[in-house]
């Protein structure tokens, strides 16, 4: 295992079409989150799951945005009806939580709508 | 409102120079605070603080939290090109997500 997978890494796409990213995260980790991140800015939150239940999402996530977790394993986050506004690169992560939280993350896919 | 302020926001120095980069936070409930190398990819984790004073050391760079004053410094000592990238303070609360806020970055650029 080498750690946080994510695909596809770069996706282009015309405004309007709906994007999907798949992450897997590293084994055995129970928390998996996805951040967003814009240039010149630090990632930020849009949601996280323990295992397959999704426990917290951010104000961030529109209603176009969806994330899944089906079988506490791998993820999804798509995005409906993109907008130019999307294109940002989307970050996964994934830690194991007991008492302390590192968060590791993959190298992110790169979406550009146009 | 939780936020995470890096200083200085870039840097430029030459290699064998040492720097000290900032990061002051205000999080309810805090957790721990981490610092994050992002270069043109993902962030890879450096640190994880949680107790005031102890200082984590990894080679030339080491950190150190204040948890009474809200602060953190990276120090990289005898700093080499490929220390060039964006360092990241992110800063876990004790919230129903654990999640981390992240500040914008210092972009150190380490000129030979």
């Amino acid at each position: 295992d080498t750690g946080v997978s994510q695909n596809p890494r770069h996706k282009i796409t015309k405004r309007g079409q709906n994007v999907t990213f798949r992450c897997d995260p590293i084994s055995e980790h129970n928390r998996l989150y996805w951040y967003r991140q814009t240039l010149g800015q630090g990632p930020e939150f849009l949601t996280y799951f323990q295992n397959e239940a999704q426990l917290e999402k951010s104000r961030l996530l529109s209603d176009r945005f969806s994330a899944e977790r089906p079988k506490g394993s791998f993820s999804t986050l798509e995005i409906q009806r993109t907008e130019q506004g999307d294109s940002a690169m989307y970050l996964c992560a994934s830690s194991f939580f007991v008492s302390g939280n590192t968060i590791y993350f993959g190298e992110g896919s790169w979406l550009t709508v146009v | 409102e939780d936020k995470v302020v890096q200083s200085p926001l870039s840097l430029v120095v030459h290699e064998g120079d040492t720097v000290t980069l900032n990061c002051s936070y205000e999080v309810t409930n805090f957790r721990s605070l981490l610092w994050y190398k992002q270069e043109k990819k993902a962030p890879t984790f450096l640190f994880m603080l949680t107790s005031s004073g102890i200082e984590k050391k990894s080679g030339r760079l080491s950190s150190i939290l204040d948890k009474k004053e809200l602060f953190s410094i990276l120090n990289i000592t005898a700093t080499q090109t490929g220390d060039s990238a964006i360092y990241l303070c992110a800063v876990e609360g004790q919230t129903g997500a654990n999640n981390l806020f992240f500040g914008t970055g210092t972009r150190l650029t380490v000129i030979p």
